[in-house]
């Protein structure tokens, strides 16, 4: 069976600092791999996605950026966090396109 | 500007209450909608549709599509304190890559 990861948990930062979140996928080959932010109850925003190994696709422009280094593993970083970056980060996977599963989420706050 | 919109924004019943949620869309190239609920961490997944008119059911819960009005609607009847919840209602659309989430709809079942 197919398990998503996401580390870490929860993360404190300050304002300027270095960002990079870390989600891999076990169990399936070449997904589709999503980056969502969702504020404090709130739906999801899709920032980022991708369907193959160094194939990248930004919806919303910001200061996060994403790579894919390895087929099942997605990163998201940043050079300089925001008060604005502060949120709940999930990583989703999807085989077909359509449904997609979550990770269990980072929630990352800005300080 | 493809846009998900639920209603209401959030919903206090007590047990045993029937609830519906809705979920309206306008999106390019729709080729389906999900529903996920929200606890704690990451949505689950609950259902996809994808036909116009076709119910799913899973125990209490129920959801249906409508193409021609470009909505979605859960009902769960019987609600039990565990559903309380976040339902998010997502739209696949364009090349199947995209998904657009709604607000969401905050439910709070009383005891």
């Amino acid at each position: 069976s197919q398990t998503i990861h996401q580390w870490p948990a929860t993360l404190v930062q300050p304002v300027g600092s270095p960002l990079s979140l870390e989600c891999t996928v076990e169990g399936t080959s070449n997904p589709n791999l999503y980056w969502y932010r969702q504020a404090a109850g709130r739906g999801l925003q899709l920032l980022f996605y991708s369907v193959g190994i160094g194939q990248i696709s930004s919806e919303v422009p910001q200061n996060l950026s994403a790579s894919r280094p390895q087929d099942r593993q997605f990163i998201l970083s940043s050079k300089k966090l925001l008060l604005s970056d502060s949120g709940f980060y999930l990583c989703a996977w999807s085989a077909t396109g359509f449904e997609q599963y979550f990770g269990p989420g980072t929630r990352l706050t800005v300080t | 500007e493809d846009k998900v919109v639920q209603s209401p924004l959030s919903l206090v019943v007590h047990e045993g209450d029937t609830v519906t949620l809705n979920c309206s869309y306008e999106v390019t190239n729709f080729r389906s909608l999900l529903w996920y609920k929200q606890e704690k961490k990451a949505p689950t997944f609950l259902f996809m549709l994808t036909s116009s008119g076709i119910e799913k059911k899973s125990g209490r819960l129920s959801s249906i599509l409508d193409k021609k009005e470009l909505s979605s609607i859960l009902n769960i009847t019987a609600t039990q304190t565990g559903d309380s919840a976040i339902y998010l209602c997502a739209a696949v659309h364009n090349a199947g890559n995209m998904l657009t989430f709604g607000g969401g709809t905050r439910l709070m079942v009383k005891p």
